[in-house]
């Protein structure tokens, strides 16, 4: 079936530095959606890319999907401790089912 | 709007007992999804469905596990008979529309099979 990979799994960083999770799939995607889960919490929908190459911001996320539509990143400014959860990538495969698939998630650790 | 509503948040049984999961969809929103969260395998899609009807189970584990929607604004996910593995955080979500939507997540329901 589709897979959709992500790395790294985890990822502690000191706060105030910079954070990456890539997400990467074997075949095209439709669009690509990133999630955030907070410790305990549950998946919430922070954006959706669709254009080949697309970029957007949000405050001090930065989410990218890549020009063939096989990866995408999401790359945090400056981290803070509120940064902290699971970053989750979920892909759509092109022509497919349209479900998105969800990544293994990188759990972000902010150290103070 | 109150968003997905799951009952119960927690459930602690006993190996062989039958457990049902309730899920109450946003109000309009065509699809629901049931996941099934677990440190070893991550958020897997078990099924979904698209105007109250199945359209794809292939990722329930086994057949000790079975979901109905017998209308749009109920959905439950039932094991029986539970074993241990099957403890993990089920989660409900539901979409606009069945593909390339947002789906908004439920909080879970975190059960625990002694």
């Amino acid at each position: 079936g589709q897979q959709v990979m992500q790395i790294p799994q985890y990822q502690h960083v000191q706060e105030g530095e910079d954070f990456t999770t890539y997400c990467n799939s074997s075949t095209t995607l439709s669009n690509i959606q990133w999630y955030k889960q907070r410790p305990g919490g549950h998946p919430v929908f922070l954006i959706q890319l669709v254009k080949s190459g697309e970029v957007k911001k949000q405050k001090r996320l930065t989410f990218q999907f890549g020009e063939a539509k096989k990866n995408s990143s999401l790359h945090i400014t400056a981290t803070q401790t509120t940064d902290v959860g699971t970053y989750f990538c979920a892909g759509a495969l092109s022509g497919g089912s349209y479900i998105p698939t969800f990544g293994r998630g990188t759990s972000l650790i902010v150290h103070p | 709007d109150a968003g997905v509503i799951q009952s119960p948040r927690h459930e602690v049984t006993e190996m062989g007992q039958e457990v049902t999961l309730r899920c109450k969809p946003i109000s309009g929103h065509n699809s629901l999804f049931w996941y099934r969260q677990t440190m070893m395998r991550g958020l897997e899609l078990l099924i979904y469905f698209n105007n109250n009807v199945p359209i794809d189970d292939s990722g329930m584990p086994e057949d000790r596990f079975s979901a109905k929607m017998p209308n749009a604004s109920f959905s439950t996910l039932k094991i029986q008979p539970s074993e241990p593995r099957d403890s993990a955080v089920y989660f409900c979500a539901s979409s606009a529309e069945w593909h390339l939507e947002t789906q908004y997540f439920g909080p879970g329901t975190r059960l625990l099979v002694l």
